[in-house]
């Protein structure tokens, strides 16, 4: 089993729409979590931090959920530069490493 | 304040050759992390480095590959002997401490003929 799992996508939605990716994790003890976003041929870039108590960014709201070992990011009022590769990340400090989630490809269409 | 600074940008090496990618972390950054992307494909955890030492070394393969993070001076991936499975985009990202999210250098995109 990974340990970070994603959405397969690619989701393909309409301008306008709110689209929702979801990532489990199996290591319980994962400190921090992340949301970073990647183009095509580009480096990850951070999007957002996640925390427990959810966090919103604009358009953007990520939510954490120890018990279910479960994170989320929520994207409202897709636009078209929102499509690229979005990644969950766990940081495990008891293991000294950040794992990155496979990603999930999002395709805003006009 | 530079960000990471990855050297150089695009490799092609023939096969059986050896390959240096450099990585340069942000300014006060002692934790660097490399990782490696095949074509449309995630982000694979390579090495952990902290200055001098190889704190989690569990994504490197085997043999061929290896990693280093001096005193003074970047840090540096080597692929000796290379295979033209090895080609792929190797990233590598830096941070203040181990609980802080990672910042990522453009990458070097490695190309084996």
């Amino acid at each position: 089993r990974k340990e970070v799992e994603q959405d397969p996508g690619p989701f393909n939605v309409p301008e306008g729409a709110t689209v929702a990716f979801n990532c489990t994790y199996s290591n319980s003890a994962s400190q921090s979590f992340f949301w970073y976003r990647q183009d095509c041929r580009k480096e990850p870039k951070l999007l957002m931090s996640v925390y427990s108590s959810g966090n919103e960014d604009g358009r953007f709201t990520a939510q954490l959920n120890r018990a279910s070992q479960y994170i989320s990011l929520l994207i409202r009022d897709s636009k078209l530069s929102d499509s690229a590769t979005y990644l969950c990340v766990a940081l495990n400090t008891g293991g000294f490493k950040t794992i990155f989630g496979a990603g999930t490809r999002l395709f805003v269409k006009a | 304040n530079a960000g990471v600074m990855q050297n150089p940008r695009h490799l092609v090496r023939r096969r059986g050759q050896e390959a240096r990618l450099r990585c340069s972390p942000m300014k006060g950054h002692s934790h660097v992390y490399w990782y490696r992307q095949l074509p449309e494909e995630g982000l694979k955890f390579m090495v952990y480095l902290q200055k001098e030492n190889i704190i989690d070394e569990s994504g490197m393969p085997k043999e061929r590959f290896s990693a280093e993070f001096p005193k003074e001076g970047p840090s540096i991936l080597r692929i000796q002997q290379v295979v033209r499975g090895d080609s792929a985009a190797y990233f590598c990202a830096s941070s203040p401490s181990d609980s802080r999210e990672a910042f990522f250098g453009q990458g070097t995109r490695l190309t084996v003929v």
